[in-house]
């Protein structure tokens, strides 16, 4: 089954602590792209990747960092997670360029307290 | 660069009756033009979408249509039903562009 598989579903956890949001998918797709889904605000793009060792600043980059080492793989990371980081994140994939239907993961509900 | 407005931000309709979301787009290059719907706590998930070189797009109850001149496209959702509440996002991207511009969501209330 075609999917975007991210892990955890959800997290609580405490200011400063290290974390990773794990993202993968299984269709080949080159593009991939982290979002944060806050009340009110929609979804905002925090990074993107092209393809594998490509990866660009979204709309809200401040506070995350990311890496494309293998295609299918996307991991989020938060080096030093603060309360404002608290959000629904969603993992998207696509194939190839803009006019294809872009995939989404079920979704992290992080908490950071 | 691209900018996408989504009118109303809450719609309430009476099962039954249609439904009418628009969004407008500054970028006159942009040339896809998909929707998604997104039920409470669960992930967006494509329910249509149309390309610059088409005006209109049908599926069952669900139709898009494009205003190039205007630059505005709509989702309209005909004889709605309770399963049809949810919020429902447009978007438009450019195909040179890797970036999908998301409207800021519409949350459609349908009344029993």
């Amino acid at each position: 089954e075609a999917q975007v598989t991210q892990n955890p579903r959800y997290l609580i956890t405490v200011t400063g602590k290290k974390l990773t949001v794990t993202c993968s998918q299984n269709m080949n797709h080159e593009y991939m792209s982290w979002y944060r889904q806050d009340p009110g605000l929609g979804l905002r793009q925090i990074y993107y990747s092209m393809n594998v060792e490509v990866t660009d600043k979204g709309d809200v980059p401040e506070g995350y960092k990311v890496s494309r080492k293998e295609k299918r793989n996307f991991p989020l990371i938060l080096e030093s997670p603060s309360p404002n980081q608290t959000s629904l994140y969603f993992c998207a994939s696509r194939k190839e360029r803009g006019n294809q239907p872009q995939h989404f993961g079920d979704g992290t509900r992080l908490s950071i307290l | 660069g691209e900018n996408v407005e989504q009118h109303p931000s809450t719609l309430s309709v009476q099962e039954g009756d249609s439904a009418v979301i628009k969004c407008t787009y500054s970028d006159s290059a942009s040339n896809y033009f998909p929707w998604y719907k997104q039920e409470l706590g669960k992930r967006p998930q494509l329910i249509i979408d149309i390309r610059s070189n088409v005006g209109e797009k049908k599926d069952q109850r669900i139709a898009v249509t494009l205003n190039k001149t205007a630059k505005h496209f709509s989702l309209h959702i005909t004889e709605t039903q309770p399963e049809d509440s949810a919020v429902y996002f447009c978007a438009a991207s450019i195909y040179s562009n890797y970036q999908l511009i998301w409207g800021a969501g519409t949350k459609l209330i349908i009344k029993p």
